[in-house]
């Protein structure tokens, strides 16, 4: 059973590029939650979301910022025209339902330049 | 006040020597309590989950939740230089909300 895949691992963006950062849970798993982790912090939440619905996006900055997890394929986080301040590393977790913990990836390092 | 409390450290051990890892937290609602690992560079890792109040052993570790109390906790026994990393203490809720504490760096000394 593989664990949670996040693709890229690296990704490099230039100041006002789109960012996409795929997330494919484990088998089973329809819960998928994103966080950002800057270096030397903790993991900031950012959306939690079942198939096809967003569940909780307060930690999601208003703008250029979404996400989405649809019936079929990876769950998407979408930052567009990226700025400095968005390099970071953004990690998914997905939870299957009725199990009370959840897995996390290898996350995606962001760096734009 | 947050939600959960957790001392980032540095905490810097001999190799050998039994290290206690502390959370508080203060939602009495919290059912699902875990703790993960994570190494420099890599996602967390986890290595203990308990539900509700009580202990739980897996090799050189021990989870332990103190509901009463408010209070979480694991030990690691015999520890090991490669058990340097960071600890992150989680709780979850009943509507699927992860918490999370901000982790303590653990430094292992051979």
């Amino acid at each position: 059973n593989a664990g949670v895949m996040q693709n890229p691992r690296h990704l490099v963006r230039r100041r006002g590029q789109e960012a996409r950062l795929r997330c494919s849970p484990m088998k089973g798993h329809s819960h998928v939650y994103w966080y950002r982790q800057l270096p030397e912090e903790g993991l900031k939440f950012m959306v939690y979301l079942q198939k096809e619905n967003i569940i909780d996006e307060s930690g999601m900055p208003k703008e250029r910022f979404s996400a989405e997890f649809p019936k079929e394929g990876p769950s998407i986080l979408r930052i567009q025209q990226v700025v400095r301040g968005d390099s970071a590393a953004y990690f998914c977790a997905s939870l299957i339902t009725g199990a009370g913990e959840a897995f996390f990836g290898q996350g995606t390092r962001l760096t734009v330049v | 006040q947050k939600e959960v409390e957790q001392d980032p450290g540095p905490l810097s051990v001999p190799e050998g020597a039994i290290v206690s890892l502390n959370c508080t937290y203060s939602n009495s609602a919290f059912q699902y309590f875990m703790w993960y690992r994570q190494y420099s560079r890599k996602g967390p890792e986890l290595l203990m989950y308990t539900y509700s109040s009580g202990n739980k052993e897996d090799g050189r570790f021990t989870a332990q939740v103190d509901k009463s109390s408010k209070y979480i906790s694991l030990f690691i026994r015999d520890s090991q230089p490669s058990d340097s990393a960071t600890y992150l203490c989680a709780m979850r809720n009943n509507f699927n909300k992860f918490y999370f504490g901000s982790g303590t760096k653990l430094n292992v000394k051979p």
